[in-house]
């Protein structure tokens, strides 16, 4: 059964503190793995999709990369406005839906 | 564009009541899904829908029905809501399957 788990649950930093975020899967055969954001009260939003190990893709402060068994959402120099709900979704390669990590929540103080 | 808009944004039910959600995207997607948000679950898939015409279930579909008559929009019911069916719902659309979701706004809905 695919599973993904999401860590640490929180995690607060202070401005310009970098850290990483970590999301654990497993899947029968990963068709693609996908970071959101979602701000409080507001739907996910879209930041990046890795398809094979060693894969990386950087946005702004963000930059993801992907292992077989995991994926790292690594915040360089944070600001407060990176403070959000980071979600990250597997899909396997038997057209399997989206499967959902349980999210960490990333607070960033000035 | 507006992309995936929802309504209502807010409603509280009794036990027993019935009421739709409708989802609207104009990105001409072929793929929608409603998924429910609970704390500490994530998201889960209720219904998905592949095309105009077309539904099938998720992984949590019990006590929700789906009907997508026009591509550009996905109606979610709830028959008889139970207080279990509180929660925040979403629905997301695709142009492929496994292309990333773009989401809506979310309707949060209580049960009473």
């Amino acid at each position: 059964e695919d599973q993904v788990t999401q860590s640490p649950e929180a995690l607060r930093l202070q401005e310009g503190e970098s850290s990483s975020l970590n999301c654990s899967y497993t899947v029968s055969g990963l068709r693609g793995l996908f970071w959101y954001r979602q701000d409080p009260g507001k739907g996910p939003e879209f930041l990046f999709t890795l398809y094979s190990a060693g894969e990386e893709k950087e946005k702004e402060r963000l930059k993801a990369t992907l292992t077989k068994k995991e994926s790292f959402l690594h915040i360089t120099a944070p600001k407060p406005e990176d403070s959000a709900t980071y979600l990250c979704a597997v899909q396997d390669n038997q057209g399997g839906k989206l499967i959902f990590g349980q999210g960490t929540e990333l607070s960033v103080k000035p | 564009n507006a992309g995936v808009t929802q309504t209502p944004k807010f409603r509280v039910l009794k036990t027993g009541q019935s009421m739709t959600l409708l989802c609207a995207q104009d990105m001409n997607h072929e793929y929608m899904y409603w998924y429910r948000q609970d704390p500490g679950m994530g998201l889960r898939l209720i219904h998905y829908s592949v095309g105009e015409g077309t539904t099938a279930k998720g992984e949590v579909p019990d006590g929700y029905n789906v009907s997508r008559l026009k591509k550009q929009n996905f109606l979610l019911g709830l028959e008889s809501a139970a207080p279990s069916q509180t929660s925040v719902y979403f629905c997301a659309s695709s142009p492929y399957w496994g292309n990333e979701q773009f989401f809506g706004p979310g309707t949060r809905l209580t049960v009473l």
